[in-house]
């Protein structure tokens, strides 16, 4: 299993600034992925962040608006940026210890945005 | 590309009733599926998942799945619901080797003592 935290737990911005999530998991993991999840509606993934190289985008998301880091295979950071009230929402945090068949995601305790 | 759909949006139940939640998935491959729960104010956490075998898959606090390959179909159960299943439930598609997962739109389950 992995234990995920994220910081912060929430967060009030006002419009045209940015916000910084950390994701920490308490071991190494190969994949990890962040999510939107707006009131009322399902997860979105945004992205996977890949260890070392570019985040991989899911359709209707751009690196200029969610910039994603992931220096190593314990951390990473999603930014979004530019902020206005459409971003309002959870962002999650998600690992897979591997990629393979039979292998579940676990999801950190997100964090909610808030966007003036 | 690979979609999920659940039927319910919301359900009510009294306690003792029992339980059943609509999954339907697209995609033509070999699959893993899942359910997840997320409690109020928790984080989403595994119900129970299939990935070979017996179709008949059995999770925590007593629900269980069954895949039915024919209907694209992955319905969650239980006999006697209780008021601490009151949750958002959802219901995910994986295929071979992707590490992540796609999401249903998601069934809140409200039950009431």
């Amino acid at each position: 299993s992995a234990v995920i935290s994220q910081k912060p737990s929430r967060d009030i911005c006002q419009r045209g600034t940015s916000l910084t999530i950390q994701c920490q998991v308490d071991s190494q993991v190969t994949m990890m992925f962040w999510y939107r999840q707006q009131p009322g509606q399902s997860l979105t993934l945004i992205a996977t962040a890949n260890q070392g190289s570019e985040a991989t985008y899911e359709s209707g998301f751009v690196i200029d608006k969610f910039p994603i880091s992931r220096p190593n295979l314990t951390f990473s950071t999603l930014t979004v940026s530019n902020l206005s009230p459409e971003d309002s929402s959870i962002y999650l945090c998600s690992v897979a210890l591997t990629p393979g068949l039979g292998h579940e995601q676990y999801f950190g305790p997100g964090t909610r945005l808030t966007v003036t | 590309a690979q979609s999920v759909s659940q039927h319910n949006h919301h359900v009510i139940l009294s306690e003792a009733a029992s339980l059943e939640l609509g999954c339907n998935y697209s995609y033509g491959g070999t699959v893993n599926l899942f359910w997840y729960v997320q409690y109020p104010g928790q984080h989403l956490q595994l119900l129970l998942k299939y990935f070979s075998g017996d179709p008949l898959v059995k999770g925590i606090k007593g629900f269980e799945a069954e895949f039915i390959k024919s209907k694209f179909s992955f319905n969650l159960r239980k006999p006697s619901v209780q008021w601490s299943d009151t949750a958002e439930y959802f219901c995910a598609v994986k295929s071979t080797n992707a590490g992540k997962s796609t999401f249903g739109d998601g069934t809140t389950l409200t039950v009431k003592p």
